[in-house]
This record gives structure tokens, sequence and C-alpha cells, in this order.
């Protein structure tokens, strides 16, 4: 069965620093991965999706995530986080046709600190 | 164009009540997944519905169904509900499920049963 493991539950930086969420999965085959924010109350928003090709990818709101095969990681990243990106952050894989199913990771909840 | 809309937004039940949540997609997308989030087990995946037909189904009760209906508008009903049904519930809509196609979730229904 596919899963998701993210091991940090609660990440603190400073405003302007830079940022690394960790995301491993659990799949048996080429996954299709997803990185989702949810800000209070509110829904989730797709961040970015790998499903082939280019193992770096690129999302909105200036952030990033890597797949590495070898790690079983897709870790998302963010050069400068802004005040406005504290919320919760989740990663997910998808089924075996892409964004049906999604399993999605325990998430971490990001607090930006001035 | 409208995003995803969840009726009621808030709804209070007591244990061994009925209660049904309404979603209604994106305009044009045919598919309809539901996801319940809570605190101890995370984002959950319930179903998805596709033309009417279910698609997809995770690991709950039975007490837990869904349809859709023609117009893609989706409903889904708890019966004899427990307090372990108290959760935010979440609606999602695509096109089609597929790595291509992106999911839009709408704010949810939070249920809390009493």
């Amino acid at each position: 069965a596919q899963s998701v493991t993210q091991p940090d539950i609660h990440i603190t930086v400073s405003e302007g620093a830079s940022l690394e969420l960790r995301c491993n999965y659990s799949y048996g085959a080429t996954p299709y991965l997803f990185w989702y924010v949810q800000s209070p109350g509110q829904g989730l928003q797709l961040l970015l999706k790998y499903f082939s090709g280019d193992t770096l990818v690129q999302g909105i709101k200036g952030f990033e995530a890597e797949f590495k095969r070898s790690q079983s990681s897709f870790n998302l990243r963010k050069p400068s986080v802004h005040w406005s990106d504290a919320a919760e952050y989740f990663c997910a894989v998808g089924g075996h046709f892409g964004n049906e199913k999604l399993t999605f990771g325990t998430g971490t909840r990001l607090t930006i600190i001035p | 164009k409208a995003g995803v809309t969840q009726t009621p937004r808030y709804l209070i039940k007591t244990r061994g009540q009925q209660v049904t949540l309404s979603c209604s997609p994106i305009s044009g997308h045919r598919s309809v997944s539901w996801y319940q989030q809570t605190p101890g087990q995370g984002l959950q995946f319930l179903f998805e519905y596709f033309s009417e037909t279910q698609r997809n189904k995770g690991n709950f009760p039975g007490r837990f169904s869904g349809r859709q209906f023609s117009n893609s508008r989706s409903e889904m009903n708890v019966s004899t509900l427990e307090l372990g049904d108290s959760a935010l519930y979440l609606c999602a809509s695509s096109s089609n499920a597929g790595a291509e196609e992106k999911l839009f979730f709408g704010s949810g229904t939070q249920l809390s049963v009493l």
C-alpha cells in the first residue's frame, strides 16, 4: 500500500530565511507526487506536482520540489519565506492514474517569526 | 469561474443522527472526490464520483455513502453518526482523473457530532 511520511510536525523559520519541508513516500511504481498548502479554515491549494520528466519542479508562490527516486523523497523548498507562507503543508501521492485517491502525509505546520 | 462550493459550512449533530453534505464542483468538472480531515487520522480519501458513478472508494464503513447527480453536484451521507465522525469534510473537483488534471478543493464542511 502506498504511504507518505512527513517527519516534521512543526517547523519555525524566520521571515526571509530558506525553507525545506521533508516528504518520503512508499509506492510500487513511478509515483505521482503533490504538495498542497492549507490555510486555517480553508481547503487545500495545489503548490506543485511531479509525474514524470524533470525531477526539479517549480510551483506557485516561489516553491519548488525535487524528486529523488533513490531516496524516495520529494522535499519542498523555498529560498526566502514570507509571513504569508505560514500554513500547513501536505505531501501526497496519487493513484494509478494520477490525482485520484490521494494518500496524504500528516502535514507540517509552518510558523514564520519576524 | 466560481470555485468548489460546499454547504453547509458548519454542522452540529448528535450521535445516532444522519447528515447530508453537499458539494457543487467547478462548472464543467465531472469528477468529484470527498476527503475526511481529522486531527488524529489526517486527510483520508472517502470516495470519488465521475459521471454519476462511484469510481474509487476508500476504507470507510458503509455508513458513509455518496452520490453524484447529472449536473455533477455531489452529496455525501453519513448515517448513525458517531463521535469519531467529527471532522472537516472536503470536496474536490477536477475535469477527470489523471496527473494532468488539477484538483480544486472547497473550503469544507465542519461537522461536529455531540
